[in-house]
């Protein structure tokens, strides 16, 4: 296992259509974190999973996203009717609960809203 | 509310200088943690430190030291003897033990530069 995995890397779309990111955890992690992040600032928190249980929503993710964690291991988060101010890394990380070494970041993927 | 600030936008500095990025913080919980990560420019958010608001002891990594001082909400980091190889982003991060430790607040990063 050589860290967290997302997919896309990239993903160009036309604004209304949906989006949907896949990321892969670190196998033995329970607790999984999607994080947002515009252009030159830092990550911003939008939702947490300790295993398939989201038990945390930032105001950030309005009603058209949505995320999941069906069964405590990937995790999807889906944009719907995209708008250009949703372009941004999307970032996710995961955590063998309070580790001490932090989270480990995926490589993110950059959407692009034209 | 958390917040995490990163007074320098970007900084520049020629290969062998130190180089210190300030970072200082508010919070209304008396037990936190504070992170550094690097983010280079493939993306990848790397961990390099975190410390706990009880333990104020700074701390020497190689070339890398951190210096906390609750009295000023000061987490700072200085890297000796600077390398390009250290040009990246670095961001300094808070999380709260109210909210269980889940989430991140992230400084909007120090992009730095290092000439050689």
């Amino acid at each position: 296992d050589t860290g967290v995995s997302q997919n896309p890397r990239h993903k160009i779309t036309k604004r209304g259509q949906n989006v949907t990111f896949r990321c892969d955890p670190i196998s033995e992690h329970n607790r999984l974190y999607w994080y947002r992040q515009t252009l030159g600032q830092g990550p911003e928190f939008l939702t947490y999973f300790q295993n398939e249980a989201q038990l945390e929503k930032s105001r950030l993710l309005s009603d058209r996203f949505s995320a999941e964690r069906p069964k405590g291991s990937f995790s999807t988060l889906e944009i719907q009717r995209t708008e250009q101010g949703d372009s941004a890394m999307y970032l996710c990380a995961s955590s063998a609960g309070e580790s001490v070494e932090g989270y480990t970041f995926g490589s993110g993927t950059r959407l692009t809203v034209v | 509310a958390q917040k995490v600030t990163q007074a320098q936008t970007e900084i520049s500095v020629v290969e062998k200088e130190d180089v210190t990025l300030d970072c200082v913080y508010e919070t209304r919980d008396t037990t936190y943690y504070l992170f550094w990560y690097k983010q280079p420019p493939s993306g990848e958010l790397v961990f390099l430190i975190r410390r706990n608001s009880f333990d104020e002891q700074n701390e020497i990594s190689g070339r890398y030291s951190w210096n906390f001082q609750k009295s000023t909400s000061s987490f700072n980091f200085t890297i000796t003897a600077s390398q390009v190889v250290d040009s990246a982003v670095y961001f300094c991060a808070l999380s709260e033990a109210s909210r269980g430790r889940r989430a991140l607040t992230f400084g909007s990063g120090t992009k730095l530069q290092v000439q050689p």
